[in-house]
């Protein structure tokens, strides 16, 4: 029972470059989430999904996109990547509205 | 939308001493208060959480008071210990949202 699995850990991009990173979770949970963490500024939300073949805007979507094709799987996508993409990235999950959150181990990403 | 504010920012205390860390969120729907810790490198993991319509909750070395009419909760730590050392993160969300808003978190540094 892992929980909440990311992949990749570590990548770095250069710019213009794109990617998907990929939240796995086991936990049978309905919502997901996607949160870049910068220094100082907590967690912000991107995107997230209240169920398979959903999505919706978090506060800070802009240059990122989102599937959620299978239940259990939630993909981030970078089509362009920038610098001001160098971030941690979490995934989450929960079971519904104002239930626990639990994250995954974080992707860190480097745009040069 | 609802804003969360954290204080300190950085908090250094003696190995056995206390800690209290504390948060104001600005919207009066907010009803589910969680907090997190974040160890280096790792996930945010949920220490401790509390709902409008309980004011104190308790659990071992940690527990957590709320406040509704001043829009704030606070976080305490008793009789702290080296690996308490880490980010601590509060967040608030309303009932009928998906959005878990965090603080800008706390850094805190138990001293042997």
């Amino acid at each position: 029972n892992a929980g909440v699995t990311q992949t990749p850990k570590f990548r770095v991009l250069k710019t213009g470059q794109s990617m998907t990173l990929l939240c796995a979770q086991d936990m049978n949970h309905e919502y997901m989430y996607w949160y870049r963490q910068d220094p100082g500024m907590g967690l912000r939300l991107i995107h997230y999904s209240v169920g398979e073949g959903t999505t919706a805007k978090g506060e800070v979507p802009d240059g990122y996109n989102v599937s959620r094709l299978k239940k259990q799987n939630f993909l981030l996508g970078l089509e362009s990547a920038a610098p001001s993409q160098t971030s941690v990235y979490f995934c989450a999950t929960n079971g519904g509205s104002g239930e626990k959150l639990f994250f995954g181990s974080g992707t860190q990403l480097s745009v040069l | 939308g609802e804003n969360v504010e954290q204080h300190p920012s950085t908090l250094s205390v003696q190995e056995g001493d206390s800690a209290v860390i504390k948060c104001t969120y600005s919207d009066s729907a907010s009803n589910y208060f969680p907090w997190y810790k974040q160890e280096l490198g790792k996930g945010p993991q949920l220490i401790i959480d509390i709902r409008s319509n309980v004011g104190e909750k308790k659990d071992q070395r940690i527990a957590v008071t709320l406040n509704k009419t001043a829009k704030h909760f606070s976080l305490h730590i008793t009789e702290t210990q080296p690996e308490d050392s880490a980010v601590y993160f509060c967040a608030a969300t309303p009932y009928y949202g998906q959005n878990f808003v965090f603080g800008p978190g706390t850094r805190l540094s138990v001293l042997p």
